[in-house]
């Protein structure tokens, strides 16, 4: 059971938009940053979104991050084959470690 | 570039020890704080181990408190996990990672560089 709570798959077709919920508490998300990881199919997870809504160099804006509250959004527009992937939320907790989310598995249709 | 390479990782019989290192380069390592994530098979992310850019500060997750330690070489630009008692729930591919910024045991920022994860089994 992970701290942060994000649905188990989504899916849109190709072009579409998505969106990707993360859910947690004040003692995480609400009082912290959020970050995004896309995992590829047998590769490590990278840094989609840092901060809330800040992309790393080389991360295109088709990719964005939300926070409101307690709760945390990562928006997909122009979708495309190659977005197929895991997704995870993860911030602090006040209980001095790092929590990610159980992960979202995004299809292309 | 940055990199991050790990290695040590194998099979080993529940019980046993095993030692995992990430090699990294074309960054200043000492000034980072290094971190260990782990991913069962099928599974999602685990938070395992954090050390400090000094290496003075070490935070370990519950599930391997006391059984692993974790460690650096700021002069070798080495991180390492040392894992005893390993126990079936243990088996996971794990990642050494980068924060953005944060240089303590005690912030997050994101993890912008990770390794290309290296698989322990626990098996007998």
């Amino acid at each position: 059971q992970s701290v942060l709570t994000q649905p188990p798959s989504v899916s849109a077709a190709p072009g579409q938009k998505v969106t990707i919920s993360c859910s947690g508490s004040s003692s995480n998300i609400g009082n912290y940053y959020v970050s995004w990881y896309q995992q590829l199919p047998g590769t490590a997870p990278k840094l989609l979104i840092y901060d809330n809504n800040k992309r790393p160099s080389g991360i295109p804006d088709r990719f964005s991050g939300s926070k409101s509250g307690t709760s945390a959004t990562l928006g997909i527009t122009g979708l495309q084959t190659g977005d197929e992937a895991d997704y995870y939320c993860a911030t602090w907790d006040s209980s001095l470690n790092v929590v990610f989310g159980g992960g979202t598995k995004l299809t292309v249709l | 570039e940055v990199q991050l390479v790990e290695s040590g990782g194998g099979l080993v019989q529940p019980g046993g020890s095993l030692r995992l290192s990430c090699a990294a380069s074309g960054f200043t390592f000492s000034t980072y704080a290094m971190y260990w994530v782990r991913q069962a098979p099928g599974q999602g992310l685990e938070y395992v181990s954090a050390i400090s850019s000094n290496g003075g500060s070490t935070y370990y997750a519950n599930s391997v408190k006391g059984r692993f330690t974790i460690s650096r070489d700021n002069s070798k630009n080495t991180l390492n996990l040392q894992m005893g008692s390993l126990r079936a729930e243990d088996m996971a591919v794990y990642y050494c990672a980068r924060d953005l910024s944060c240089g303590g045991t005690d912030c997050y920022n994101g993890f912008d560089y990770w390794g290309q994860g290296t698989l322990v089994t626990v098996s007998s």
